[in-house]
């Protein structure tokens, strides 16, 4: 099946740092990769959706000044949380879509997700 | 908009069958997913339903009613390791998938 990475798996910063996640897609390309932030028994709220080559679109409330997305090649996408606030602490997950997939052109696989905590 | 509603939490037994329902409204509806989540990891894909009826996979079987914006998550012969949340997700036009809140399912022995 289709296997997404991502990295690092946990990170813990001061307020104030930029943090950069890494999303890859390790057998497939994926023009279009998801950013999702999940809180604590909660469901995945969509951040952004990130097309290769192209700006990626933010859902509404995200701040696209505050979480810079890049989305250079069809294996990678990179989140950037900048100038990173204790509330911005929480599960980040990253998911591509594999147009080939058995399961159907819009089958997500998801990255293994990064816990970020912000001191 | 989408509204996409599921139960919270269940409970079960192991080794029974239990039935997580999903009901959603959304216009443009292209399918639905079912994904399942253990805690502290990332979901894992379990099934897409495009047209009405029954898919079956394995212990998990899915459900869709495009009329009445419902589905369906069968598990059977449930073990431990099924305890984890169940999404619900629907995708519609050229948006990304919108996830239900998710039911917890917690198998007891």
């Amino acid at each position: 099946g289709a296997v997404v990475s991502q990295h690092p798996s946990r990170v813990i910063c001061k307020s104030g740092t930029s943090v950069k996640i890494e999303c890859r897609s390790l057998d497939f390309q994926a023009t279009t990769m998801f950013w999702y932030r999940q809180f604590p028994k909660k469901s995945l709220m969509l951040m952004a959706t990130s097309n290769e080559g192209s700006k990626a679109t933010y859902e509404q409330g995200v701040e696209k000044d505050k979480f810079l997305i890049n989305h250079a090649s069809l294996t990678l996408s990179t989140l950037t949380v900048t100038s990173a606030h204790p509330e911005d602490s929480s599960f980040y997950i990253c998911s591509a879509r594999d147009p080939y997939s058995a399961g159907g052109p819009e089958t997500q696989y998801f990255g293994p997700g990064t816990r970020l905590l912000v001191l | 908009g989408q509204n996409i509603d599921q139960p919270t939490e269940m409970t079960a037994t192991e080794g029974a069958i239990v039935q997580i329902n999903c009901t959603y409204q959304t216009s443009g509806f292209n399918g639905l997913f079912w994904y399942q989540q253990h805690a502290g990891e990332a979901p894992t894909f379990l099934s897409y339903n495009v047209l009405d009826g029954l898919e079956e996979k394995g212990r998990f079987s899915s459900f869709l009613s495009r009329s009445k914006g419902y589905s369906y998550l069968l598990l059977k012969e449930l073990q431990m390791k099924d305890s984890a949340s169940y999404l619900c997700a629907v995708t519609a036009g050229r948006r990304a998938l919108t996830f239900g809140s998710g039911t917890r399912l917690q198998v007891q022995p």
